[in-house]
């Protein structure tokens, strides 16, 4: 069974500029959640999509937006880039978000802003 | 905040088990406690969970004290592989929650040959 695919692996981006990441699910996945990691900060809850709405957020800014598809795939969207976004962002699903179903995570996308 | 508390690091013998611990003195009766563990450039790896009982797969055994203030993870014979970040987790179990994981600073894990 494939895992959680992200892309792309590695992204070089200008600040000002705008980015979207994409993630496809382990199939049969319906909850989908994202995930921002830095040196700093640790590993940050971002957002969870669950059949195509977001059902919790973290505390980030709205720059940060995220969508999900009929099909569980989801991206997600950072705006009006900043040096600050420089980071690991991680994917992970699992079948409905219940609490005792694990999700799995992806390899990430690495974001470097210059 | 995360609601957990690990050691920093911990370092273990190449063979010998690998024994993990994790305070959550503040968990409630429908949370559950999740391990992950992250070697370096790679996403989280799930390990294992559960609610009140002992839990044992493939990789590791779960144990739980009968309070359910702690919890210890081990990893029965410890290799070369196993150096990662170990993160302990208390997890809501509610549908509104979701999936949301609140991530401390994890155990740095080093194996030894």
């Amino acid at each position: 069974k494939a895992g959680v695919t992200q892309t792309p692996r590695y992204l070089i981006k200008t600040r000002g500029q705008q980015v979207t990441l994409s993630c496809s699910p382990i199939s049969g996945h319906r909850s989908v959640s994202w995930y921002q990691q830095t040196p700093g900060q640790g590993l940050q809850f971002l957002f969870e999509y669950f059949s195509e709405t977001q059902r919790n957020k973290g505390n980030f800014p709205g720059r940060f937006s995220g969508r999900q598809f009929s099909n569980s795939r989801s991206e997600m969207n950072v705006s009006t880039l900043e040096l600050g976004d420089s980071a690991l962002y991680l994917c992970a699903s699992s079948l409905q978000g219940l609490g005792n179903q694990p999700q799995h995570f992806g390899d990430g996308t690495r974001l470097s802003i210059l | 905040d995360a609601k957990t508390t690990q050691p920093t690091s911990m370092d273990c013998a190449e063979g010998r088990a690998a024994n993990l611990p994790c305070n959550h003195s503040t968990i409630s009766g429908n949370e559950y406690v999740y391990w992950y563990r992250q070697i370096h450039s790679q996403g989280p790896q799930y390990i294992i969970h559960g609610l009140k009982n002992n839990e044992t797969n493939e990789m590791a055994s779960l144990i739980i004290t009968e309070d359910r203030k702690s919890s210890t993870l081990i990893l029965p014979h410890a290799t070369l592989r196993d150096t990662a970040v170990y993160y302990c987790i208390v997890r809501v179990a509610s549908w509104e929650y979701g999936n949301k994981l609140v991530f401390g600073a994890g155990t740095i894990l080093r194996v030894k040959s």
